[in-house]
């Protein structure tokens, strides 16, 4: 058990451009969320996944957002025509459905910059 | 609509005290509350949890306090140790299914001097 991993870590890219972020949840779990983190801000939730279906997306996601989770393990998240509004810290979390007390464990991130 | 309020966006204690964390919530369906952590450049990482069927949890130097009345949450930290410097978020869920969804505060910044 790795924990979720995220790559990449870092992405700069120009305003227009397409961005994808991967992310790898721990091997057993069957739910993946998605988080945005901005400055002085707590994560914002995007949408949740429990195996390969994307039962939720938040307002926050804009029609230039789109996420899959093809074979219900790891799970992509890509931007479209990207804005300076976009700049955020993408935060993955994985967690195992089931438990009344589940928890959600998160990976260290993909920090945006959108200049 | 912020949903959980945390309103210190910082906190400093020394070494050795008590560090007490607040948090507030507007919305009554929530039934679970958790406390994370986060050091730079890395994500959040689970602290403590409570149900909202309990007012207190503790583990370790670690203790939560849920008020349902009064809609509000504490984090008790004793002994504070430098290595707890750190930015602590509030997070809380709504019951009656929808998967796992969080609702963040906006954190506090905690540092605990020597």
């Amino acid at each position: 058990d790795t924990g979720v991993s995220q790559n990449p870590r870092h992405k700069i890219t120009k305003r227009g451009q397409n961005v994808t972020f991967r992310c790898d949840p721990i091997s057993e779990h069957n739910r993946l969320y998605w988080y945005r983190q901005t400055l002085g801000q707590g994560p914002e939730f995007l949408t949740y996944f429990q195996n390969e279906a994307q039962l939720e997306k938040s307002r926050l996601l804009s029609d230039r957002f789109s996420a899959e989770r093809p074979k219900g393990s790891f799970s992509t998240l890509e931007i479209q025509r990207t804005e300076q509004g976009d700049s955020a810290m993408y935060l993955c979390a994985s967690s195992l459905q089931g438990n009344i007390n589940e928890k959600l464990f998160f990976g260290s991130g993909t920090q945006l910059s959108v200049l | 609509d912020q949903q959980v309020k945390q309103n210190s966006p910082s906190l400093s204690v020394q070494e050795g005290r008590i560090s007490i964390l607040n948090c507030d919530y507007t919305n009554s369906m929530f039934d679970y509350f958790l406390w994370y952590k986060k050091y730079p450049a890395e994500g959040p990482t689970f602290l403590i949890s409570i149900s909202s069927i309990k007012d207190k949890n503790e583990d370790g130097r670690f203790t939560v306090f849920l008020n349902k009345s009064a809609k509000h949450l504490s984090l008790h930290i004793v002994p504070s140790q430098p290595g707890d410097s750190a930015v602590y978020f509030c997070a809380a869920r709504e019951g009656g299914g929808g998967g796992n969804k969080l609702t963040f505060g906006t954190g506090t910044q905690l540092k605990v001097e020597l």
